[in-house]
């Protein structure tokens, strides 16, 4: 059981290039989250994913895309990377907790990707 | 809209001390308040949870109290330890219920 999984760890870009960051989950989940992360902004919600063949707008969406082809699967896709997309990017998906009759959800985060464009 | 304040100061303590982080957020009345460990060049690893009906959790040496009058959950670290270092994030889940609020997170430093 791997869990999140991310691809790739690093990489560097130039200015006007894209690419794509693939995530994985095997725990069958549905709902699935791509974040980025700056120095004292904490973490910030991209696009999510309510289940295969959905995606959403987060909080910062503008120069992103995404896809949920298979359920398993979350890509976060740069058209044309921008300085200002430096940023260290993670992907989660979201189980289920039910205790007591209640239900609640805890995010299970991949290892992060580290992306600078220069 | 929601909001999630945690001390943008890093915490540090002494071995042995507890360790005391705060999380407040307003214009909300979430059912449940989650907490979080980030280490450096790793994703956040979910902790603990609370309920608005539960005033405090604990686990193992971990404690978590919830106070929605106050709007604040303190996290509690006993006996801290060196690898108790780490940042702790502070979650809530958005009115909705399908996404997770985070706040920025405090940073620890436990000294030996």
């Amino acid at each position: 059981n791997a869990g999140v999984t991310q691809t790739p760890k690093f990489r560097v870009l130039k200015t006007g290039q894209s690419m794509t960051l693939l995530c994985a989950q095997d725990m069958n989940h549905e709902y699935m989250y791509w974040y980025r992360q700056d120095p004292g902004m904490g973490l910030r919600l991209i696009h999510y994913s309510v289940g295969e063949g959905t995606t959403a707008k987060g909080e910062v969406p503008d120069g992103y895309n995404v896809s949920r082809l298979k359920k398993q699967n979350f890509l976060l896709g740069l058209e044309s990377a921008a300085p200002s997309q430096t940023s260290v990017y993670f992907c989660a998906s979201r189980g289920v907790i039910r205790t007591s009759g209640s239900t609640s959800y805890e995010q299970y985060f991949g290892p992060g990707t580290r992306l600078t464009v220069t | 809209s929601q909001k999630i304040e945690q001390n943008s100061e890093a915490l540090n303590i002494q071995e042995g001390k507890t360790a005391t982080l705060t999380c407040n957020y307003t214009n909300y009345s979430p059912a449940y308040l989650q907490w979080y460990r980030q280490d450096p060049g790793r994703g956040p690893v979910f902790l603990l949870l609370i309920r608005e009906n539960e005033k405090e959790k604990r686990k193992e040496r971990l404690k978590v109290t919830f106070d929605t009058t106050l709007k604040q959950s303190l996290f509690h670290i006993t006996a801290s330890q060196p690898a108790d270092s780490a940042t702790y994030l502070c979650a809530l889940p958005n009115t909705g219920g399908f996404k997770t609020i985070f706040g920025a997170g405090t940073r620890l430093f436990v000294k030996a």
